[in-house]
């Protein structure tokens, strides 16, 4: 039974370029989380997102990101024009359920480095 | 404004001693809580969770105590293993200030050396 998976672990952008950052939930769970951690940090919620339906998104910052979770596919977070204090870990978990004391299952996420 | 705290940055144990990790939560309206274990590189693992109707939840070596009264939960590994070694965090379900729905809000983490 394969757990969240990510991809790609690792990504280094330039300045002004786009990131693109994928996550396959767990089987069965259709629930899905954005997570980002800073060095020293814990990890910040962004959004949370049912199948094609962004359920909150209140801790996405309002310019440049953006994500999805369309009907067939990963769901991806995707960054535009990317800064250097863009570069963080960002991290997907899943639930079956929505998120109300559910525990979330959380991938190995990608590594972002803006230079 | 930090709603979750782990005020202690690190902790260092003895093998076969008790690691005792602490939570502070300010926001009354959280009633669901985690521990997550996080080694380098890797994605945060659930070890362990507690609902704020009860007050202690135990597996294996792992027991999580919820103190509501005084916002405090603790998780004690007994005996610990150098391989408990790794960042631990504390995360706490609920509607967090200006959150759109239950989420989870974590800790900054306490870095646990079990050493042998």
């Amino acid at each position: 039974n394969a757990g969240v998976m990510q991809n790609p672990r690792h990504l280094v952008r330039r300045r002004g370029q786009e990131a693109r950052l994928r996550c396959s939930p767990m089987k069965g769970h259709s629930h899905v989380y954005w997570y980002r951690q800073l060095p020293e940090e814990g990890l910040k919620f962004m959004v949370y997102l049912q199948k094609e339906n962004i359920i909150d998104e209140s801790g996405m910052p309002k310019e440049r990101f953006s994500a999805e979770f369309p009907k067939e596919g990963p769901s991806i977070l995707r960054i535009q024009q990317v800064v250097r204090g863009d570069s963080a870990a960002y991290f997907c978990a899943s639930s079956p359920g929505g998120p109300y004391q559910e525990t979330q299952y959380f991938g190995p996420g990608t590594r972002l480095l803006v230079l | 404004d930090q709603q979750v705290k782990q005020n202690s940055p690190s902790l260092s144990v003895q093998e076969g001693r008790i690691s005792i990790l602490n939570c502070d939560y300010t926001n009354s309206m959280f009633d669901y809580f985690l521990w997550y274990k996080k080694y380098p590189a890797e994605g945060p693992t659930f070890l362990i969770s507690i609902s704020s109707i009860k007050d202690k939840n135990e597996d294996g070596r792992f027991t999580v105590f919820l103190n509501k009264s005084a916002k405090h939960l603790s998780l004690h590994i007994v005996p610990s293993q150098p391989g408990d070694s790794a960042v631990y965090f504390c995360a706490a379900n609920g509607f967090a200030s200006g959150a759109g729905s239950y989420q989870l809000t974590f800790g900054k983490g306490t870095k646990l050396s079990v050493i042998p």
